[in-house]
């Protein structure tokens, strides 16, 4: 029962570098979003998708892109990195607004 | 208020004592409340999902109290244990013209000591 399946765990970038942070889910929900935590920031929402093909924007998200061609699948790309986008990232996926988010692990991230 | 408000941000409890505090947010167009548990170096874990004004939850010590017209949510840990310290998050899900999105709060800290 895999869940929210988030990779990598751990990534060092630098400046200016562009990279992708996976996230897939087995639950067929259609709801999925990225968030940022910064220390006493709480959680802060990037991007989200209400289903296939269908993505918005959510508070902070300059610097980011996403697509969501499958159900399972909601890529996020950074697409010339940069120190403020140091933070831990979580995606999350739930059914509907009436069911709890499942989050994966986290990505951590840090750009020199 | 226009976005998702918690108090305190942080709060020490001793072992067996109770404790509540509050999450703010935006009474119009309501479509749900989330409360999670988020312990460190962890993922949040879903504690309740309210969609009812006056909705009480309640898993084992912990419970919730939801007014949608006034915009608040307590939530209340009965008999702190050391394994209740952790952030507490809720989330307003809102509904509209700008979107279907869950807004968190910066979370309160409880710490509890033994």
């Amino acid at each position: 029962n895999a869940g929210v399946t988030q990779t990598p765990k751990f990534q060092v970038l630098k400046t200016g570098q562009s990279m992708t942070l996976q996230c897939a889910q087995d639950m067929n929900h259609e709801y999925m979003s990225w968030y940022r935590q910064d220390p006493g920031m709480g959680l802060r929402l990037i991007h989200y998708s209400v289903g296939a093909g269908i993505t918005d924007q959510g508070e902070v998200p300059n610097g980011y892109n996403v697509s969501r061609s499958t159900t399972e699948d909601f890529p996020l790309r950074l697409l010339s990195a940069a120190p403020s986008q140091t933070s831990v990232y979580f995606c999350a996926s739930s059914r509907n607004s009436n069911q709890p988010q499942h989050f994966g692990d986290g990505t951590r991230l840090s750009i020199l | 208020i226009l976005n998702v408000e918690q108090s305190p941000q942080s709060l020490h409890v001793q072992e067996g004592d109770s404790t509540n505090f509050t999450c703010s947010f935006p009474s119009s167009n309501f479509y749900a409340l989330h409360w999670y548990r988020w312990e460190t170096a962890k993922s949040p874990e879903a504690l309740f999902v309210m969609t009812l004004n006056g909705d009480e939850k309640k898993k084992g010590r912990i419970s919730a109290t939801l007014n949608t017209k006034e915009g608040y949510s307590y939530l209340y840990i009965k008999g702190s244990q050391p394994e209740d310290s952790a952030t507490y998050l809720c989330a307003f899900w809102k509904v509209g013209a700008a979107g279907n999105k869950l807004t968190f709060g910066g979370g309160t800290r409880v710490l509890v000591k033994p």
